[in-house]
């Protein structure tokens, strides 16, 4: 079965610096993969997908995401930092033939002054 | 607009009692799902349906039931069977063959 793993329950950056949330994935084939940001009390909104092809992908709002097969990760980052990127932010994997997703548990984003 | 509504945003029920939560969306999409969200546990499927009176469960599903009578609506039955529904609930829909999720603003349900 899929899994996503994010080592990080909370990062705390400063505004203005870099930032890189981890995520890796058990899966056997290709995996279709999503970043997802959750402010509180809200749905979430996909950030970035990667489904084939280039390995560094853009998203929404500056982000981008690195495929790395062979360290089944697909880490998330931003050059720089903004006091509204504070949120969550989930990792997921497409299950296949399903249509489902299975979600990291989520890392919590701190941004200091 | 397109999108996905869930109403209504916040539900109190007193134990014992079912309770069903709304989810409509006007995106046209086949596909439709229900998670369960608790602080720390990230997201857990419930139930989904990717076709009209179609459904299969997810991970959690006991005590739980749902129906797809309409392409539009998938709405959520939360019945006095689970043991612990007080969570923050979290509809969406995806595309004809595709793994790319759209979410709904989430109905926090508070049972005492």
């Amino acid at each position: 079965a899929q899994s996503v793993t994010q080592p990080d329950i909370h990062i705390t950056v400063s505004e203005g610096a870099s930032l890189e949330l981890r995520c890796n994935y058990s899966y056997g084939a290709t995996p279709y993969l999503f970043w997802y940001v959750q402010s509180p009390g809200q749905g979430l909104q996909l950030l970035l997908k990667y489904f084939s092809g280039d390995t560094l992908v853009q998203g929404i709002k500056g982000f981008e995401a690195e495929f790395k097969r062979s360290q089944s990760s697909f880490n998330l980052r931003k050059p720089s930092v903004h006091w509204s990127d504070a949120a969550e932010y989930f990792c997921a994997v497409g299950n296949s033939g399903y249509s489902t997703l299975t979600f990291g548990k989520g890392t919590m984003l701190l941004v200091s002054p | 607009d397109g999108g996905i509504t869930q109403s209504p945003k916040y539900l109190f029920r007193k134990e014992g009692q079912n309770v069903t939560l709304s989810c409509e969306q006007n995106l046209n999409h086949d596909a439709m799902y229900w998670y369960r969200q608790d602080p720390g546990q990230g997201l857990r499927l419930i139930y989904y349906s990717q076709i009209v009176n179609d459904f299969q469960k997810g991970d959690i599903a006991e005590g739980y039931s749902v129906s797809r009578e309409k392409k539009e609506s998938f709405p959520l039955t939360v019945t006095s069977a689970q043991k612990n529904p007080t969570a923050f609930y979290l509809c969406a829909s995806s595309g004809e063959r595709s793994y790319e999720q759209y979410f709904g603003p989430g109905t926090r349900l508070t049972v005492t």
